[in-house]
């Protein structure tokens, strides 16, 4: 039972490229989230999907953008990366709202 | 909104003793679940120990047990016999019955003297 899984693992970016993480699940949870870690600021959330075809906003969206075409594949675009976009992203999933996440093993992205 | 306040950035603890990390929450909901999460330097995050708020009795898991104050709005895990295994960032994080997502606190990060 692989959990969740994302790629890259690592990944350096110039300023303006763009590039999509992939985050993959396989427990067939509803629910999927992108978390970015950075330090002193604990973990902000990013975009949601509650359900394949949903999408919705969290609290640092800006510059991202996500797609849940399939439930178990939940996808982190940045169209043009910036420094500021430099940090650890995470993937998660839920089975219900009542539960807590399983996480990836995170990405570490640095925009230069 | 909710919020999660970690007050003390690092904490370090003797090998073999006990420690506690402090966590308090702000919600105007009465129904929700509270989690630590632990963050080793391998970067995965690992659930720890949950606790639901209509429960009065206090979670633990093995050495890990929580003290959970629901009129005071804290969760504070103490973590007993301590081992190089622990050394680790905590994060505490709560969400709302029925709501999507978690909020997280800021993180402690805890570091064991051998």
């Amino acid at each position: 039972n692989a959990g969740v899984t994302q790629t890259p693992k690592f990944r350096v970016l110039k300023t303006g490229q763009s590039m999509t993480l992939l985050c993959a699940q396989d427990m067939n949870h509803e629910y999927m989230y992108w978390y970015r870690q950075d330090p002193g600021m604990g973990l902000r959330l990013i975009h949601y999907s509650v359900g394949e075809g949903t999408t919705a906003k969290g609290e640092v969206p800006d510059g991202y953008n996500v797609s849940r075409l399939k439930k178990q594949n939940f996808l982190l675009g940045l169209e043009s990366a910036a420094p500021s976009q430099t940090s650890v992203y995470f993937c998660a999933s839920s089975y219900s709202n009542s539960r807590g996440y399983t996480f990836g093993s995170g990405t570490r992205l640095t925009v230069v | 909104a909710q919020t999660v306040t970690q007050s003390q950035p690092e904490m370090s603890v003797q090998e073999a003793e006990t420690v506690t990390l402090s966590c308090t929450y702000d919600t105007s909901e009465s129904d929700y679940y509270l989690f630590w999460y632990k963050q080793p330097p391998s970067r995965q995050m690992i659930l720890v120990i949950r606790q639901e708020a209509y429960k009065q009795q206090n979670a633990t898991e093995n050495r890990f047990s929580v003290n959970f104050q629901k009129a005071a709005k804290s969760f504070s895990l103490k973590i007993s016999d301590s081992q190089l295994g622990d050394a680790a960032m905590y994060f505490c994080a709560t969400r709302i019955q029925g709501a999507q997502k978690l909020v997280f606190g800021q993180g402690t990060r805890l570091t064991i003297n051998p």
